[in-house]
């Protein structure tokens, strides 16, 4: 079967850094998206990977380790804003779109 | 330019009731997504469409779900008739390419309908 496995939850303070991890196990691999979801909003697009290796854009990066399965997103200087749920995402090979459950990030002051 | 529009953004309704789900993607996008999102858990694909044909509708209940997508521009989604478990966020979603490529196809979402059923 196809799997996505994220923490469910996850605390951090406010101007510190924050790694997200998630592990795949999918039948084929065409892409690993990230999304960030605020609560009771639609998911909105931060990252694609495809390639080995690190995206960074702005505060955000993601890195991806196709052999390993593993991809993880990396939140710097964080804000009271970046409380949301992030989900990983995997294209498989018949270019569907498997999602985790995704992880909700609490930030503390 | 204008984003995926949906609605109702809520409704009520009692079990074994019909409800119904409009979905305007972004101009020009091929590819329309319907998902079901319970409380806590990542998006749930009910059914894809690529222009008005149907690409992928394995997890759609299909005793009491239906989906159409008209011309291969708005779609709706129908329950009926509805259970409790159906209680969920529907949200539809749209990217620009018929097939999603190597490059990555970014979908995006629409504001969602918050369903509960009493």
């Amino acid at each position: 079967g196809q799997n996505i496995d994220q923490p469910t939850e996850m605390t951090a303070t406010e101007g510190a850094i924050v790694q997200i991890n998630c592990t795949y196990q999918t039948s084929g691999f065409n892409g690993l998206f990230w999304y960030q979801q605020h609560a009771g909003e639609a998911p909105t697009f931060l990252s694609y990977n495809v390639l080995d290796g690190l995206e960074e854009k702005g505060r955000f990066s993601s890195f991806l380790s196709r052999s390993k399965g593993y991809s993880y997103l990396l939140l710097k200087e964080l804000q009271m804003k970046d409380s949301a749920s992030y989900l990983c995402a995997v294209t498989d090979s018949n270019y569907q779109l498997i999602w985790g459950a995704g992880t909700k990030l609490i930030i503390k002051p | 330019e204008a984003g995926v529009a949906q609605s109702p953004r809520y409704k009520i309704i009692e079990k074994r009731q019909s409800v119904a789900f409009w979905c305007n993607p972004i101009s020009g996008h091929a590819t329309l997504y319907w998902y079901q999102q319970i409380l806590g858990q990542g998006p749930k694909l009910l059914i894809q469409f690529q222009n008005n044909g149907v690409v992928d509708d394995s997890q759609l209940p299909k005793d009491r779900f239906s989906a159409e997508r008209l011309k291969g521009v708005d779609s709706t989604l129908k329950i009926q008739p509805a259970k409790l478990e159906d209680s969920a966020v529907y949200l539809c979603a749209s990217s620009p390419r018929p097939v999603v490529e190597v490059v990555g196809d970014t979908q995006y979402f629409g504001p969602g309908t918050r369903l509960t059923v009493l």
